[in-house]
């Protein structure tokens, strides 16, 4: 069965204190991994989709990287309002997307 | 582009009552995903569907959940009875077709609550 497992739980971060979020998984025919933000009561919010091993996307702070078991998400210079749950989902050969429990990030002024 | 449209935003009902949950996707989207997102965890996939057809619910625990999604556009999800640990948010979330490999799109949810 597919699994995503994502670490840390939770990082607490200086405002412009660079760090990265990892996601491990193991999935049957991945077609995709997906980065998604989530903040409180609200539904995860789209940031990227990677589709092959060496690829990578960019957007404002965050920086998605993908290899064969793992992707990385990058944050750079944080600021507070990049505060959030980011979550890790696998797409696979059956289209259902499967998500981790998510890194709990806390951006402190 | 109007969003994934679910209703009601929140509900609070009794252990063993019955409880339904609606969700209307994006138009045109093909996919239609139901989630449960525990308090601190990850969304648990529930069943997909494929137009008005159903692709996987293997993990709808089918003693007490149900889902339909009639002429593959609106979709429900009930449950009979709740237990407490229903308590959780329920996620619906909509994608175009299979062959499109896109993301997939998120409503608000509905905040369930089981006392």
């Amino acid at each position: 069965e597919d699994q995503v497992t994502q670490s840390p739980e939770a990082l607490r971060l200086q405002e412009g204190e660079s760090s990265s979020l990892n996601c491990s998984y193991t999935v049957s025919g991945l077609r995709g991994l997906f980065w998604y933000r989530q903040d409180p009561g609200k539904g995860p919010e789209f940031l990227f989709t990677l589709y092959s091993a060496g690829e990578e996307k960019e957007k404002e702070r965050l920086k998605a990287t993908l290899t064969k078991k793992e992707s990385f998400l990058h944050i750079t210079a944080p600021k507070p309002e990049d505060s959030a749950t980011y979550l890790c989902a696998v797409r696979d050969n059956n289209n259902d997307m499967r998500f981790g429990a998510g890194t709990r990030l806390t951006v402190k002024p | 582009e109007a969003g994934v449209a679910q209703s009601p935003r929140y509900k609070i009902i009794e252990k063993r009552q019955s409880v339904a949950f609606w969700c209307n996707p994006i138009s045109g989207h093909a996919t239609l995903y139901w989630y449960q997102q525990i308090l601190g965890q990850g969304p648990k996939l529930l069943i997909q569907f494929q137009n008005n057809g159903v692709v996987d619910d293997s993990q709808l625990p089918k003693d007490r959940f149900s889902a339909e999604r009639l002429k593959g556009v609106d979709s429900t999800l009930k449950i009979q009875p709740a237990k407490l640990e229903d308590s959780a948010v329920y996620l619906c979330a909509s994608s175009p077709r299979w062959g499109e490999n896109t993301e997939a799109f998120f409503g608000q949810g509905t905040r369930l609550t089981v006392v």
